[in-house]
């Protein structure tokens, strides 16, 4: 079936060190695979995505890699800062409508 | 520019009562919609999509139905609630290029 699995559920890192969160997808059709961060109380907000015709994408401290012949990707966050503590979300697209998350992971930067 | 309103952005609602929540996109025309809950520290969950003015796919069973009266109307109701409704309620869309999703801020319910 349709399912995206997210590790870990929880990071705890020292800042200025990096966080990497992995997720994994059933469905080897999908093609887009996006990143959200959610902070308390608000909506996910799209922080990066790539898809699945380039391996890796990096935007400034946070990039993105695909493998999809394992059907995993990743995300890295370096040099972390106490601002990017908060709820991340992994999603993998199994239709042209249809995206579904994993089940997030609560990443605390310590300062 | 495209933006999403979602409302209430909080509600107490008893056992049994009915719930309505609304949400309405601007700046786009025949956007996807879509209603997720996200349960407390929880992932989320795709509850209902639609792809056209009274067009909805439904993905669970539930308690909860979804209706699209208008081309950026979506709302999310539910006849009696049950506490098992509690959660945070979530509101996307998509662009018209691509599969990117875009979130409103949410409506807290809380069933007691």
């Amino acid at each position: 079936g349709e399912n995206v699995e997210q590790h870990p559920s929880t990071l705890s890192v020292q800042e200025g060190d990096s966080a990497v969160i992995k997720c994994t997808y059933s469905d080897s059709a999908s093609n887009y695979f996006p990143w959200y961060k959610q902070e308390l109380g608000k909506g996910p907000q799209l922080i990066i995505d790539i898809r699945s015709n380039v391996g890796e994408k990096k935007d400034q401290r946070i990039a993105v890699t695909l493998n999809k012949t394992a059907k995993h990707f990743s995300l890295h966050i370096t040099e972390t800062q106490p601002e990017d503590s908060a709820v991340y979300f992994c999603a993998a697209s199994f239709s042209s409508y249809k995206l579904i998350f994993g089940s997030g992971t609560r990443l605390l930067v310590r300062p | 520019s495209q933006t999403i309103h979602q409302w209430p952005a909080t509600l107490v609602q008893p056992v049994g009562s009915p719930l309505s929540l609304e949400c309405t996109v601007e700046g786009t025309s025949n956007p996807n919609l879509y209603w997720y809950r996200q349960a407390a520290g929880r992932g989320l969950q795709l509850l209902f999509y639609s792809i056209g003015i009274d067009q909805i796919s439904s993905e669970v069973p539930q308690n909860l139905s979804a209706s699209r009266p208008q081309d950026r109307q979506f709302i999310l109701s539910s006849k009696k609630l049950l506490l098992s409704d509690s959660g945070f309620y979530l509101c996307a869309w998509i662009t018209g290029a691509g599969n990117t999703i875009y979130f409103g801020e949410g409506s807290w319910l809380t069933v007691v």
